[in-house]
This record gives C-alpha cells, sequence and structure tokens, in this order.
C-alpha cells in the first residue's frame, strides 16, 4: 500500500516565481482532489479529476492556478506570478468516485 | 453552500479520559468523513461514516444523518490522540462529486 505522495514536501519561493506541485494518487483511484489549507482553518476544494477530466473548480482557484491529470494518473498543480497570499499548505486527495478520500502528506508552500 | 460547525473548539484532556467531538451540518450532506490531522499536517482517515455507527478500536463514530450531525468519540485518550480532529461531507443533490466541506476542526492535547 504505497498511499498517495506529493512533491515536493516543502517550497520556498520568491513572490512572483512559478511553481509545481506533484501529486501521485493510489494506483487504482480514478478520482483526485486538491484542496488548500491555511493557518487554524480546515482545507478548502480547490479542483478535481475522474481520470484525466477536471471536472469542478472553485472560485477560490483564480486564472494564475492550473492543474492537470494526463493519463488519469498522476496531477500537478501550477501556481503562475505567486503572491504571499498563496501560502499554503497544499493537499492532494484520491479516491474511488465519491467514497472515502486519502490524503498525502502535503506540500507546505512558503512565498516571500 | 453547507456550512460545517464543529465543538468544542478546543479540548485539553488528561491521560486516560473520554470525549465527544461533534460536528454540525447546515444542510444535508453525503460521504461524511472524519479525519485526524497530526502535528506534521498529515490527514488520517478514522472514518468514512454517512449514516449509523462504526468502531474503532478506542474510537467510535456515529452519524444522524436526518439530524444533520455526527458525533466521534474517543474513549481511553492517549497522548498521540493529540491534534486536530476534522470532519467532512459533501452537499447532497451535488452529483456526488465527493468534494468535501471542512469544518474548522478541534484541537485536541491530551496530557501525560
Amino acid at each position: 500500500d504505497t498511499g498517495v505522495s506529493q512533491n515536493p514536501r516543502h517550497k520556498i519561493t520568491k513572490r512572483g516565481q512559478n511553481v509545481t506541485f506533484r501529486c501521485d494518487p493510489i494506483s487504482e483511484h480514478n478520482r483526485l482532489y486538491w484542496y488548500r489549507q491555511t493557518l487554524g482553518q480546515g482545507p478548502e476544494f480547490l479542483t478535481y479529476f475522474q481520470n484525466e477530466a477536471q471536472l469542478e473548480k472553485s472560485r477560490l482557484l483564480s486564472d494564475r492556478f492550473s492543474a492537470e491529470r494526463p493519463k488519469g494518473s498522476f496531477s500537478t498543480l501550477e501556481i503562475q506570478r505567486t503572491e504571499q497570499g498563496d501560502s499554503a499548505m497544499y493537499l492532494c486527495a484520491s479516491s474511488i468516485l465519491q467514497e472515502t478520500q486519502y490524503f498525502g502528506p502535503g506540500t507546505r508552500l512558503l512565498v516571500l | 453552500g453547507i456550512q460545517v460547525e464543529q465543538s468544542p473548539p478546543d479540548l485539553i484532556l488528561q491521560e486516560g479520559a473520554n470525549s465527544t467531538l461533534r460536528c454540525n451540518f447546515s444542510d444535508s450532506v453525503n460521504n461524511l468523513q472524519w479525519f485526524h490531522q497530526n502535528p506534521w499536517g498529515q490527514l488520517i482517515n478514522l472514518f468514512y461514516i454517512p449514516s449509523g455507527t462504526k468502531q474503532n478500536g478506542r474510537l467510535s463514530a456515529t452519524t444522524v444523518a436526518t439530524e444533520r450531525y455526527s458525533l466521534l468519540y474517543i474513549s481511553s485518550s492517549q497522548t498521540t490522540d493529540s491534534g486536530v480532529y476534522f470532519c467532512a461531507g459533501d452537499t447532497h443533490g451535488s452529483g456526488n462529486t465527493g468534494k468535501l466541506i471542512f469544518g474548522q476542526g478541534t484541537t485536541l492535547q491530551v496530557k501525560p
């Protein structure tokens, strides 16, 4: 049982730079979700995929954010022109349809 | 969207004590889950419990879907139970997207 993995675990970047995070879901899971969590808050939904199709995007996801899931396997989340307000933990989860979601360890982003 | 209210927001227990955490939803939800977030930020599944009662060791959970609440019971608490407990569900009628809406969490500290 390899679980959900995320890379990198930590990222420090300067304002205005682009960053990309990767999520590898549990292999047989067809759904993949991205959430963002800021200090003291619960995670907030960003977007999700069923296989390779991106089915919903939150209004939280500005046009600086883009996510892909080529071939329905791993997913990437890119943030362009990072801002200090993007500093957060970015969490990925996978599931079989809408059933139990299993979360990865997260990528902690700090924008200076 | 639905509102998820968790209580209490903070809880301090002596090792060995029992506790009950509550989650109220403003509307009907699907796919209710309870998670424990450890100090490193990892969200660990405790229960997938859209209705009924489940038990796993010292933990048990009950969801009364018709009354829009769920309870998490921790018995004989241990210091390793410390962390933040979240409940989450997706909006009934959302088409079973699995898009989880999280509460603000209950921060539990168990003292030796």
